[in-house]
């Protein structure tokens, strides 16, 4: 069956440190990939889209890497803040134009000062 | 912009009771989505609509009915609340167009039936 696994502990890390969260599926063959972030009580806001034929992609403080050979997307966060404290959640498309996404359990992240 | 309002903000229903979670987007998305959110279970997908007329099934659908008569609304409907329906529901919305698909999600209803 299909799964998204993403990591279900918490991330804690220090202020100023690069954080890298992990996205990993099987039986999918997704088209794209998503980032959300999500803060406590309310909706999840979009990041960061990746597509099967890119590698890598970078939006300042944040780049996803996406390796469908291992069929891995990593989320990093480069110089974090306490601000950047959330949970991140990885979301798949199966097909690009108009597709359903299924979206991981989300991995939380909490940046001390 | 308003973006993607929902409402009520909260609700708490009894075993059997019906009721309407609305939601409706200012953007002429074509594209909407309910989903619950769960503790352990991340967001799954009861119902989805890709345009006014047009609504299909998601991951979830028991228990809830979807339609869609105009572009801006996508009320969600629950025939006869049960306590497995607890939960925070959030509606989403996308443009068909537009090259990152980045989906608009509202604040959110935190439901709780007893």
């Amino acid at each position: 069956s299909q799964k998204i696994e993403q990591n279900s502990e918490a991330l804690n890390i220090q202020e100023g440190k690069t954080a890298t969260l992990t996205c990993n599926y099987t039986n999918y063959s997704p088209a794209y990939l998503q980032w959300y972030r999500q803060d406590p009580g309310r909706g999840p806001v979009f990041l960061l889209l990746i597509r099967e034929n890119e590698k890598e992609k970078r939006k300042e403080r944040l780049k996803v890497t996406f390796d469908t050979t291992l069929k891995q997307s990593l989320f990093h966060i480069t110089a974090s803040q306490p601000a950047d404290s959330a949970t991140y959640l990885c979301a798949l498309a199966q097909n690009s134009g108009y597709s359903t996404l299924t979206f991981g359990k989300g991995t939380m992240l909490l940046v001390s000062p | 912009n308003a973006g993607v309002t929902q409402t009520p903000k909260f609700q708490v229903l009894k075993t059997g009771q019906s009721m309407t979670l609305q939601c409706a987007q200012d953007m002429n998305h074509e594209y909407m989505s309910w989903y619950r959110q769960d503790p352990g279970m991340g967001l799954r997908l009861i119902h989805y609509s890709v345009g006014a007329g047009i609504t299909d099934q998601g991951e979830v659908p028991n228990g809830y009915n979807v339609s869609r008569s105009t572009t801006e609304d996508f009320p969600l409907r629950l025939l006869s609340a049960a306590p497995s329906q607890t939960s925070v529901y959030f509606c989403a919305s996308r443009n068909s167009a537009g090259a990152s698909y980045e989906q608009y999600f509202g604040p959110g209803t935190r439901l709780t039936v007893t």
